[in-house]
């Protein structure tokens, strides 16, 4: 069966370091990609999409990197601040179009001042 | 732009009752909305995909006749949890996606549900 797996553990890192998160995909031949940031309490918000024959996307200090044969996509936030904190949600997304996202089980960032 | 806004943003309702929860798109038709459901510490949870006009497409497992979706219009789409029980209480997020075709989806800010 389709599984998504994303660091369960918090990731806790100074104000200014560079994050990295982690999402690993297997039975899966994603179309695209997309990365989510949620809130407490709060719905997803989008952040980046990225498509199979993309090696990299970046928005400002976000990037986002798709190894299809290494079936896994990394997240960077640089430069990162306190208000980066959140949780972090993965999605690929099938060629079939139905628009329907399983998400990671996400990972949530504490960003130290 | 692309704001989806969900109507009540926390209900408290008795065992036995029927709660309904409104998603709206403010700024944008949306041809499909979805509805997800997210327990504490764990991701968010595809319920079903609800397209204009047509009945909504239930994930497994997912009890069509308890969770009731319509979707009347390009910009409204209801969920009523029916006869409602403690264990459905959680916290109901909406999306849509728009109908110009992108892939992105734009989320609700969720609605709390506590069944008591």
């Amino acid at each position: 069966s389709q599984k998504i797996e994303q660091n369960s553990e918090a990731l806790n890192i100074q104000e200014g370091k560079t994050a990295t998160l982690t999402c690993n995909y297997t039975n899966y031949s994603p179309a695209y990609l997309q990365w989510y940031r949620q809130d407490p309490g709060r719905g997803p918000v989008f952040l980046l999409l990225i498509r199979e024959n993309e090696k990299e996307k970046r928005k400002e200090r976000l990037k986002v990197t798709f190894d299809t044969t290494l079936k896994q996509s990394l997240f960077h936030i640089t430069a990162s601040q306190p208000a980066d904190s959140a949780t972090y949600l993965c999605a690929p997304v099938g060629s079939s179009n139905t628009g329907k996202l399983i998400f990671g089980q996400g990972t949530t960032l504490q960003v130290k001042p | 732009g692309a704001v989806v806004s969900q109507h009540p943003s926390w209900v408290i309702c008795k065992s036995g009752t029927s709660v309904k929860i409104e998603c709206r798109s403010l700024d944008f038709q949306a041809t499909t909305m979805f509805w997800y459901r997210q327990f504490p510490k764990q991701s968010l949870m595809l319920m079903a995909t609800s397209n204009e006009g047509s009945k909504a497409t239930y994930e497994q497992g997912v009890e069509k006749d308890k969770f009731l979706i319509n979707h009347a219009s390009l910009t409204l789409s209801t969920l009523t949890v029916t006869s409602a029980h403690p264990e459905d209480s959680s916290f109901y997020i909406c999306s849509a996606r728009p109908r110009t075709g992108q892939e992105t989806q734009y989320f609700g800010p969720g609605t709390r549900l506590l069944v008591l």
